[in-house]
């Protein structure tokens, strides 16, 4: 099964520490995209980036995190002293092209507590 | 800012129902997508819409997309146990890069 690959699934962490969240998208997808979730709610968009570039990163927080795709290897999300509001579930979505029309297949995201 | 509003959020049916989940918004989008998913899972795509007024069939669901591209439903005939989940549409953002707007969501119980 080649589908979008997240680890860890499950992460604790207490208030201050950091968060490394990864993604390793379709074979052959280039487009990697990463929402939040909170309990109940549909899915918030944070970071649109392409192989080694960042596209669109509107929905992501401006202090605290950061999004990489390199060249090689997955694509991580970094949350830097995490705080409790932090806690949601973390999915990241990959796509072949970067038009609204191609379908984002979705990983089984990454459930981050903070105590 | 493109908001997507979805109703209803929680919907509680008996087996053989039919039922509608809407999805309006005041903005235009490029193509709409619907996706459900199951507990502790990511959201699986069903359909993506791209043609105002298109309707997608897809065995029991029926998905339509608004004339002016701003609404879209999906209606679920004679619903089944199975069928319970939660159902998400999502909106390609302004300059269709990719980025999606999602509605809040409906959560979906069929009771047998």
């Amino acid at each position: 099964n080649a589908g979008v690959m997240q680890n860890p699934r499950h992460l604790v962490r207490r208030r201050g520490q950091e968060a490394r969240l990864r993604c390793s998208p379709v074979k052959g997808h280039s487009h990697v995209y990463w929402y939040r979730q909170l309990p109940e709610e549909g899915l918030k968009f944070m970071v649109y980036l392409q192989k080694e570039n960042i596209i669109d990163e509107s929905g992501m927080p401006k202090e605290r995190f950061s999004a990489e795709f390199p060249k090689e290897g997955p694509s991580i999300l970094r949350i830097q002293q995490v705080v409790r509001g932090d806690s949601a579930a973390y999915f990241c979505a990959s796509s072949r092209g970067g038009s609204g029309n191609q379908p984002q297949h979705f990983g089984d995201g990454t459930r981050l507590s903070i105590l | 800012t493109q908001l997507l509003e979805q109703s209803p959020q929680f919907l509680s049916i008996q087996e053989g129902e039919n039922l509608t989940v809407y999805c309006n918004s005041s903005s235009v989008f490029s193509s709409l997508q619907w996706y459900r998913q199951e507990p502790g899972e990511g959201p699986v795509l069903l359909v993506t819409v791209v043609t105002g007024g298109e309707v997608k069939k897809l065995k029991r669901l029926t998905f339509q997309f608004g004339d002016a591209r701003k609404d879209s439903s999906l209606h679920i005939t004679a619903a089944q146990p199975g069928d319970t989940g939660l159902y998400l549409c999502a909106g390609s953002g302004s300059g269709n890069t990719g980025k999606l707007i999602f509605g809040q969501g409906t959560t979906l119980q069929v009771k047998p």
